[in-house]
């Protein structure tokens, strides 16, 4: 397997609680990705890392933060959940940005 | 406008037919590259071909290809000899800038089409 891990597989929370989700790479890839993905839209990217607390915005990244403190670890937060932000979020890596991305196995968050 | 077009919400194959997904793109950058990814119902994201754009022949992946047809701007996945495993969503995505590095381009994605491989 490619060496990334999400954490956790499963949350259920209450809207306006902050939630923090993980992902964990041990491939010492440069890059990082958190994509969200909701029926009829596909894969819609949050926000992504190019190195250790480099960071940028993706095309949806209105209500979340992301930090990249080391290589390993890509944090994505919701500061104050919504219901609008329940969806299936998906972490990826890739070694140099050009190549396609390995993905995680998905976090499943719903926010009621 | 849409970078990604996958038309096929839904498409249904009978076990050992082909079966086309179609995928078209809208992109001015001369250097890019399009992936297509199956999603089986447990989840998980499995990469399975990729075309760049100065590739001169079509991808081959095992039962998979790649029907690159660049002036068209169409990148549709060919999948032979349909198992019933190969039941799930295909997404289809491009990445441009390829010349830039990484931060220059991001993966794109379709909507997905959903197959349904009949025995």
């Amino acid at each position: 397997d490619a060496g990334i891990t999400q954490s956790p597989r499963h949350k259920v929370t209450e809207t306006g609680t902050p939630v923090t989700l993980r992902c964990h790479q041990t491939e010492n890839h440069r890059y990082m990705y958190w994509y969200r993905q909701d029926p009829g839209h596909g894969l819609r990217l949050i926000h992504y890392s190019y190195g250790v607390k480099d960071t940028d915005k993706g095309e949806v990244s209105d209500g979340y933060s992301v930090s990249r403190s080391k290589t390993e670890d890509f944090l994505l937060t919701l500061e104050s959940a919504t219901s609008s932000q329940t969806s299936v979020y998906f972490c990826a890596i890739s070694e140099t940005g050009v190549e396609g991305y390995t993905f995680g196995s998905g976090t499943r968050l719903t926010v009621v | 406008a849409q970078k990604i077009t996958q038309t096929q919400p839904g498409m249904f194959v009978q076990e050992k037919e082909a079966v086309t997904l179609d995928c078209t793109y809208d992109t001015s950058d001369p250097s890019y590259g399009l992936f297509w990814y199956k999603q089986p119902s447990s989840g998980e994201m499995i990469f399975l071909i990729y075309q760049g754009s100065y590739d001169q022949q079509n991808a081959t992946e095992g039962r998979y290809s790649l029907n690159f047809q660049k002036a068209r701007k169409s990148a549709n996945l060919v999948i032979s000899a349909s198992q019933l495993g190969d039941s799930a969503m295909y997404f289809c995505a491009m990445r441009e800038g390829l010349n830039y590095g990484g931060s220059q381009g991001n993966l794109i994605f379709g909507k997905g089409t959903k197959l349904s491989v009949k025995p």
